[in-house]
């Protein structure tokens, strides 16, 4: 079936170290969502790209859409603890599809 | 989301029994939806419901079943639970849009345990 793969799994980092998650798609995407889940929290929604290209940031996070619509990037200039938690990433490929993750800890 | 309620937040059953979680939202929005999140697996659609009267299977919907009682709650069911629907269970909504992929605003989830 259609899938949204996501990597790494799981990054662990110092804090004031940089962090990327990658998405990835074998079909063109409508739109990608990202979303962030604390520990022991529910997914958020952080952000929303739709242009081929697209890039907007957030404070120190920066999401990235590909030309092709088929792949995607979250970066974290500079971690913080407080960026600790699962980040997804959310196809739509007629549907929303999620990826399965990539959780960061960040260690002071 | 605290406009998204989920209860019971923590269940544990056993092997045969029937489960029902269930979803309440405030934010007036007509679409809901229930996930499951495994380890490493991310977020898994089971069911989606665009209004009252509207009932869709997700990717994964064999073993559960669903009832949208009004605009603002929607229930989970697990016939005969097993252990591998042990699992974190989310309940979403989104606003009323253009497409299927309108931002989705997720409930606390219930942790199940099937033993």
């Amino acid at each position: 079936g259609q899938q949204v793969m996501q990597i790494p799994q799981y990054q662990h980092v110092q804090e004031g170290e940089d962090f990327t998650t990658y998405c990835n798609s074998s079909t063109t995407l409508s739109n990608i969502q990202w979303y962030k889940q604390r520990p022991g929290g529910h997914p958020v929604f952080l952000i929303q790209l739709v242009k081929s290209g697209e890039v907007k940031k957030q404070k120190r996070l920066t999401f990235q859409f590909g030309e092709a619509k088929k792949n995607s990037s979250l970066h974290i200039t500079a971690t913080q603890t407080t960026d600790v938690g699962t980040y997804f990433c959310a196809g739509g490929l007629g549907k929303l599809i999620f990826g399965q993750g990539t959780e960061l800890s960040v260690k002071p | 989301d605290a406009d998204v309620t989920q209860t019971p937040r923590n269940r544990i059953t056993k092997t045969g029994k029937r489960i029902m979680l269930e979803c309440s939202q405030t934010k007036g929005h007509d679409r809901m939806y229930w996930y499951r999140q495994d380890p490493g697996l991310g977020l898994r659609l089971i069911y989606y419901s665009f209004d009252v009267k509207d009932i869709n299977k997700g990717e994964i919907s064999d073993g559960y079943s669903v009832s949208r009682q009004a605009q603002a709650k929607f229930s989970l069911s697990l016939e005969s639970a097993i252990p591998n629907q042990t699992a974190l269970y989310f309940c979403a909504t989104s606003p009323q849009g253009p497409t299927f992929t309108d931002t989705q605003y997720f409930g606390p989830g219930t942790r199940l345990t099937v033993l």
